[in-house]
């Protein structure tokens, strides 16, 4: 079955910039998107499509796809971003999730 | 708005069934596909997706790990989504999430989720 890896924790500085990989076989060939998830909330997406912003997603989020990896960058990261990511692909009609990362801004 | 509602969870003793609901208002229901997530309780045990329903019931697909004792279904008559669960195992003890799918592949809108706990 197919696999999404995502580093388990990922740690920033206010203000800085967070990058969040996410691998798997042949990932630039499929589009990924990406939730965010804050304690006892329900996931919310904030990347679709690669790098698509639903609406009411600030700018500072971004997100690529190419070859095997899909990345979330968070430019200028604040506080409140501090949350669970998870990265997203469908393959063979079903849908991956990735193992998710915890983005912690120190 | 779009609001999805979810119902039914609670506690099971295994090997029990369940059957969640989900009522979803604020969009053209019968115009979406729906899906089930769920997620086990407790620090970084991440999201897993359960199943999917096409918008006409013509298309369902359940994860390797779902199949057979999980049944999806909807009825666009009543704005609902639902999930039957049999022989229900300790593993099964998650909160469930109703989503609903976007245009190309991806989750727009969530539910608060209902807690199903499976122990005897």
């Amino acid at each position: 079955s197919y696999e999404l890896t995502q580093p388990p924790s990922v740690s920033v500085s206010p203000g800085q910039t967070a990058s969040i990989p996410c691998s798997g076989d042949r990932l630039g060939d499929k589009y990924v998107c990406w939730y965010q998830q804050k304690p006892g909330q329900s996931p919310v997406l904030v990347i679709y499509q690669d790098s698509q912003r639903p609406s009411g997603i600030p700018e500072r989020f971004s997100g690529s796809n190419s070859g095997s990896t899909a990345t979330l960058t968070i430019s200028g990261t604040q506080a409140m971003d501090e949350a669970d990511y998870y990265c997203q692909a469908w393959d063979s009609s079903t849908y991956v999730f990735g193992t998710g990362t915890k983005v912690t801004v120190l | 708005e779009v609001q999805l509602v979810e119902s039914g969870g609670g506690l099971v003793k295994p090997g029990g069934s369940l059957r969640l609901s989900c009522a979803a208002s604020g969009f053209t229901f019968s115009d979406y596909s729906m899906n089930w997530v769920r997620q086990a309780p407790g620090k970084g045990l991440g999201l897993e997706w359960v199943s999917s329903i096409s918008s006409t019931s013509s298309y369902i697909y359940y994860a390797d790990s779902m199949t057979g004792r999980f049944t999806i279904s909807r009825d666009n008559a009543k704005n609902s989504l639902y999930l039957q669960i049999n022989s229900l195992r300790a593993e099964d003890t998650a909160v469930y999430y109703c989503v609903r799918e976007g245009l190309q592949n991806y989750f727009d809108y969530w539910g608060q989720g209902t807690l199903v706990t499976v122990s005897s």
